[in-house]
């Protein structure tokens, strides 16, 4: 069974508009999230991440909240620009090695076009 | 060059041959894991490093799969005979020591290997 799930396989939104991807989880023991950006042909990008602790992390236009009694999280990218488009995957650890994150549990990601 | 290097970038091989697949972290990350991703689907997580430990190998699919980070650096992931099944992107990704704070995995940009 997924632990992370991304419900929405694509979004379509307009330049300058918000774009708001979600993510859900089942696992209450995940203490880290992630969201990665991926381009056709390259390998994941790190985005942005919260820990448990926080409901809120911002960095410049990507803003990830967290809300652990639902056991979800979204990122927004406002203003949406053309080169947001692409795959945005969910992940989430639990496992410490002596204080190095574990591995990652990933969702199946969502397509984002942002039209001109 | 500053990210994770992975070589080759693409490798055809017949099934029952052995690949060997190489993978350069960022200089000074602790931490190394391997991932594979299908079409259509998020990374899995198939094993990690720390320093020249393998922590964690709960992910390899079978006995076919290995890995080795004999140095604490460059590491490789070996496919002894493939199966047409074994076809994926195969991720690379790396992380320094974070101590008390969680620290972002980087990923390289994978290795497509196709089983004919």
């Amino acid at each position: 069974d997924q632990q992370v799930k991304q419900n929405s396989p694509s979004l379509s939104v307009q330049e300058g508009r918000i774009s708001i991807l979600n993510c859900d989880y089942t696992n209450s023991m995940f203490d880290y999230f992630l969201w990665y950006k991926k381009y056709p042909a390259e390998g994941p990008t790190f985005l942005i991440s919260i820990s448990s602790i926080k409901d809120k992390n911002e960095d410049g236009r990507f803003t990830v909240f967290l809300n652990k009694s639902a056991k979800h999280l979204s990122l927004h990218i406002v203003p949406s620009q053309p080169g947001d488009s692409a795959v945005y995957f969910c992940a989430a650890s639990d496992v410490h090695y002596g204080g190095s994150q574990g591995n990652l549990i990933f969702g199946k990601g969502t397509k984002l076009s942002v039209k001109p | 060059g500053a990210g994770v290097s992975q070589s080759p970038r693409y490798k055809v091989a017949k099934r029952g041959q052995d690949v060997a697949l190489r993978c350069d972290p960022i200089s000074g990350h602790v931490s190394l894991f391997w991932y594979q991703q299908a079409l259509g689907q998020g990374p899995e997580f198939l094993t990690y490093f720390q320093n020249e430990a393998q922590l964690d190998k709960s992910g390899l699919p079978s006995d076919r799969f290995f890995a080795e980070r004999p140095e604490g650096s460059v590491s490789t992931l070996k496919i002894q005979r493939t199966q047409q099944e074994d076809s994926a992107v195969y991720l690379c990704a790396s992380s320094s020591w974070g101590g008390d704070s969680n620290q972002p995995q980087h990923f390289g940009d994978g290795t497509r290997l196709s089983i004919l």
